[in-house]
């Protein structure tokens, strides 16, 4: 079976500093993408970044980075220079490549300082 | 444009009474779904829709049911409503190969 496991419930971090969230998955399959969500209070789901398991290429968006280890199952997310509005819940996600089912993380709560 | 919208945002009812959530998608996709996330912020998958047929069904009370009249719409009605059915709904969207869109959500409380 498909898991997402996201084992911070609650980070903190200072504004304009680094900040990794983890995410593990447990997966039989080879093809499939891994996702990042931001819910900020306004309670929007927003993609904050996607992965396909068949690039070996870490994505990057603007101050927002992955570090996919697909041997080890591992998905983690880099926010660099933090921003007050970085402040939300974070989800990981899995689904595989042909089958429209996703599964998601429990969530990872980010607090930012200023 | 919004891509997945939902209504109503905010429903308040009284356990025993049935209400319904709306859901159009302007993007074309095939497959829409209803989550709900409970007050721990879970997110759990309820239904999904492809081309108007149901294909995935998860443990959900048969309170629930959705109807999807074509592939850019998703409804959801609720029966019976139950304090414990109080949660946020989401209705998403995703082409074949990517990602989910999502709605803003349908925040239901029930008193």
């Amino acid at each position: 079976a498909q898991t997402v496991t996201q084992s911070q419930p609650e980070m903190s971090v200072q504004e304009a500093e680094t900040v990794t969230l983890s995410c593990t998955y447990d997966t039989s399959e080879s093809d499939y993408y891994l996702f990042w969500y931001k819910q900020p209070p306004s309670r929007q789901m927003i993609l904050v970044i996607r992965q396909e398991a068949y690039k070996q290429q870490n994505a990057t968006e603007n101050r927002f980075s992955v570090n996919f280890q697909k041997a080890a199952k591992s998905f983690s997310l880099k926010i660099s220079d933090s921003q007050l509005g970085d402040a939300a819940m974070y989800f990981c996600a899995y689904r595989l490549y042909n089958f429209n089912k996703f599964y998601f993380g429990s969530g990872t709560k980010l607090n930012v300082k200023p | 444009d919004t891509a997945v919208s939902q209504t109503p945002k905010y429903l308040v009812t009284q356990m025993g009474n049935d209400k319904s959530i709306k859901c159009e998608q302007n993007l074309g996709h095939d497959t829409m779904y209803w989550y709900k996330q409970d007050s721990k912020k879970f997110l759990k998958i309820m239904f999904s829709y492809n081309n108007k047929e149901l294909i995935i069904n998860e443990t959900v009370p048969n309170r629930f049911s959705p109807k999807s009249p074509d592939k850019a719409h998703l409804n959801l009605h609720i029966n019976s409503l139950e304090l414990g059915d109080s949660a946020v709904y989401f209705c998403a969207s995703s082409p074949s190969l990517g990602e989910l869109f999502f709605g803003e959500g349908s925040r239901l409380t029930v008193l």
